[in-house]
């Protein structure tokens, strides 16, 4: 069936440290790869997506690839902040629009200050 | 900036009880949705909900769920008899028609339903 295996379970990093989430997907329809970001006690928050046309994707200190022949796609957080520290999902869906999105089991960052 | 609202933000309810989640929608978004998530665990799929009609649901969204966009701006999702096991974070989300720009959801702050 459908699912988003996503690794590791928590990180921790120094602060200014590069901080790399990684995620496989299993179903190769899948075309669109959004990354929230879940703070304690709140919803998840759309950080960045990326969709299968493209490889890459950067905003700021934060950037996304995608591996599809390898069904991989990556997170990156360079000079991470304090702020930087929650629970961050990967996804996986077939488009937008209705489609389900599949979530990964999530990774808790930790920045040390 | 526009937001995803849900209403309560926590219910307690005997096991058996029925219970109402209520949202209310980003206005001009046009696709909602229910997840959920038990504690600790990953953000699981129950429903999407398009032009008045289910659009897709998961093996979890069985007889005892139900969705209503009842107006023009409240979407519900409806548990109608209660179990243990619902118990779970769940948040409701919206997201725009297909646009070049904006594909993602934006979820609210989610209702933590407690079954006893």
């Amino acid at each position: 069936g459908e699912n988003v295996e996503q690794h590791p379970s928590t990180l921790s990093v120094q602060e200014g440290d590069s901080a790399v989430i990684k995620c496989t997907y299993s179903d190769s329809a899948s075309n669109y790869f959004p990354w929230y970001k879940q703070e304690l006690g709140k919803g998840p928050q759309l950080i960045i997506d990326i969709r299968s046309n493209v490889g890459e994707k950067k905003d700021q200190r934060i950037a996304v690839t995608l591996n599809k022949t390898a069904k991989h796609f990556s997170l990156h957080i360079t000079e991470t902040q304090p702020e930087d520290s929650a629970v961050y999902f990967c996804a996986a869906s077939k488009g937008t629009g209705g489609f389900k999105t599949i979530f990964g089991a999530g990774t808790r960052l930790f920045v040390k200050a | 900036e526009p937001e995803v609202t849900q209403t309560p933000s926590h219910q307690v309810t005997q096991m058996g009880q029925e219970v109402i989640l209520r949202c209310v929608p980003i206005s001009n978004h046009l696709y909602f949705y229910w997840y959920r998530q038990i504690l600790g665990q990953k953000v699981e799929f129950l429903v999407s909900f398009y032009n008045n009609e289910i659009s897709e649901k998961s093996e979890i969204f069985d007889d005892q769920f139900s969705v209503e966009r009842p107006d023009g701006s409240n979407f519900t999702l409806k548990i109608r008899s209660t179990k243990l096991e619902d118990s779970a974070m769940y948040f409701c989300a919206s997201s725009e028609r297909v646009t070049p720009r904006n594909y993602g959801y934006t979820f609210g702050s989610g209702t933590r339903l407690t079954v006893v």
